[in-house]
């Protein structure tokens, strides 16, 4: 099956510094992938679409400028959440779909990455 | 917009009996209907779904069934395992370029053995 991968899997960062987290579908081609935050016990929330060779497209009330989001390639996408508060602590996970139009909706999740700023 | 609901919020069964859980949405052009199962500290996991152009599907000891028309789908779990114990999320999605899947709030399931 499709996988997606991300890394790092945990990271612990002060407060006020950038971490970037990498996404990568490791069998497949996406033309599009998903950034997604989670907070413990609550469902995923939708924080910016990506596709390759474009700007991304954020959902309401997530600052684009500080949750940067590149997607170079058809394998690649990375979040950057810059200058670090601990209210940024979360879990993130991001999604992405295939380009092949027989499983065009499906898409498949990384393991997530749990980031604590401290 | 999109609206899932999803119910129960939690839900525990003994080992063996069987597990329903109840989504419904909002959006009628919806045509793409996933279940996920998430288990503490991953990410979610693709268990079935159902396209808008069949009533029930089945894989196993799982199955998803479909009602357009009063828009609500239902994930079946039979035959239940300690194992089946996670948080479980249902979506729905239009499955246009944008391919948004809408998230219910999830369930979490525990099987006692």
């Amino acid at each position: 099956g499709a996988v997606v991968s991300q890394h790092p899997s945990w990271v612990i960062c002060k407060s006020g510094t950038s971490v970037k987290i990498e996404c990568r579908s490791l069998d497949f081609q996406a033309t599009t992938m998903f950034w997604y935050r989670q907070f413990p016990k609550q469902s995923l929330m939708l924080m910016a679409t990506s596709n390759e060779g474009s700007k991304a497209t954020y959902e309401q009330g997530v600052e684009k400028d500080k949750f940067l989001i590149n997607h170079a390639s058809l394998t690649l996408s990375t979040l950057t959440v810059t200058s670090a508060h601990p209210e940024d602590s979360s879990f993130y996970i991001c999604s992405a779909r295939d380009l092949d139009p027989h499983i065009y909706n499906e898409q498949f999740f990384g393991p997530g990455t749990r980031l604590t700023v401290l | 917009g999109e609206n899932v609901e999803q119910h129960p919020s939690t839900l525990s069964v003994q080992e063996g009996d069987s597990a329903v859980i109840k989504c419904t949405y909002s959006d009628s052009a919806s045509n793409y209907f996933p279940w996920y199962k998430q288990e503490l500290g991953k990410g979610p996991q693709l268990i079935i779904d159902i396209r808008s152009n069949v009533g029930e599907k089945k894989d196993q000891r799982i199955a998803v069934t479909l009602n357009k028309t009063a828009k609500h789908f239902s994930l079946h779990i039979t035959e239940t395992q300690p194992e089946d114990s996670a948080v479980y999320f249902c979506a729905a999605t239009r499955g246009s370029t944008l391919g948004r899947l809408y998230f219910g709030r999830g369930t979490q399931l525990t099987v006692w053995p």
